[in-house]
């Protein structure tokens, strides 16, 4: 069974403090991706990867960075945690087809809360 | 840049009500549409998606979308909502590129009451 797994459920952080979320994926996808989920604003894309090393900013990287240093695992890095990225993380993969990225796999999110 | 538009936030209904839900989007090429489902405490998974071929797609437990080109319309439907149902849904869709990306939608919170 295809699986996506993030390291955290839930996490607490001061505002200042570095902040890791990691997400493994088990099904050798090529693709994989960081949302972010508000209340009433849905998913936005935080930045994205096609391949090892690769990263492309997606809408909203302002505050973030990623790390991607092997195919399974795609890490979110938030350099100084401020009180407005306090919200919940998706990780998502997916295998690309000729003509877009596919179908999207998504793990559990972590909730992470900024004081 | 594309955006998707869902209709309503929040939808309450009795059980065995037909359900629609409306998507928009607003690229006008070639496109890829999703809708995907996140139920209470769960992960979000993939409800159905077209790709090309029939408008009219079938996706899990009953639920089905209808893909209209020239009103960039996928709107979601069930005849008969279950109170297993209560979820939040969302439209999403991608240009047909190989390097696109995925653009949700703000999702609709659907309550259905038993």
């Amino acid at each position: 069974d295809v699986k996506v797994t993030q390291s955290s459920r839930y996490l607490v952080k001061r505002t200042g403090e570095k902040v890791f979320l990691e997400c493994v994926q088990d099904m050798d996808h090529e693709n994989m991706f960081w949302y972010r989920q508000d209340p009433g604003l849905g998913l936005r894309l935080i930045y994205f990867s096609y391949d090892v090393k690769m990263k492309e900013k997606g809408d909203i990287p302002e505050g973030y960075s990623v790390s991607r240093e092997k195919k399974e695992r795609f890490s979110l890095i938030l350099e100084s945690a401020s009180t407005n990225q306090t919200s919940m993380y998706l990780c998502a993969s997916s295998k690309p087809t000729g003509d877009g990225p596919g179908e999207l796999f998504f793990g559990e999110g972590s909730r992470l809360t900024v004081l | 840049a594309q955006s998707v538009s869902q209709h309503n936030h929040h939808v309450i209904l009795s059980e065995a009500a037909s359900l629609e839900l409306g998507c928009n989007y607003s690229y006008g090429g070639t496109v890829n549409l999703f809708w995907y489902v996140q139920y209470p405490g769960q992960h979000l998974q993939l409800l159905l998606k077209y790709f090309s071929g029939d408008p009219l797609v079938k996706g899990i437990k009953g639920f089905e979308a209808e893909f209209i080109k020239s009103k960039f319309s996928f709107n979601l439907r069930k005849p008969s909502v279950q109170w297993s149902d209560t979820a939040e849904y969302f439209c999403a869709v991608n240009r047909n590129s190989g390097y696109s990306t995925l653009t949700f939608g703000k999702g609709t919170m659907l309550l259905v009451s038993p």
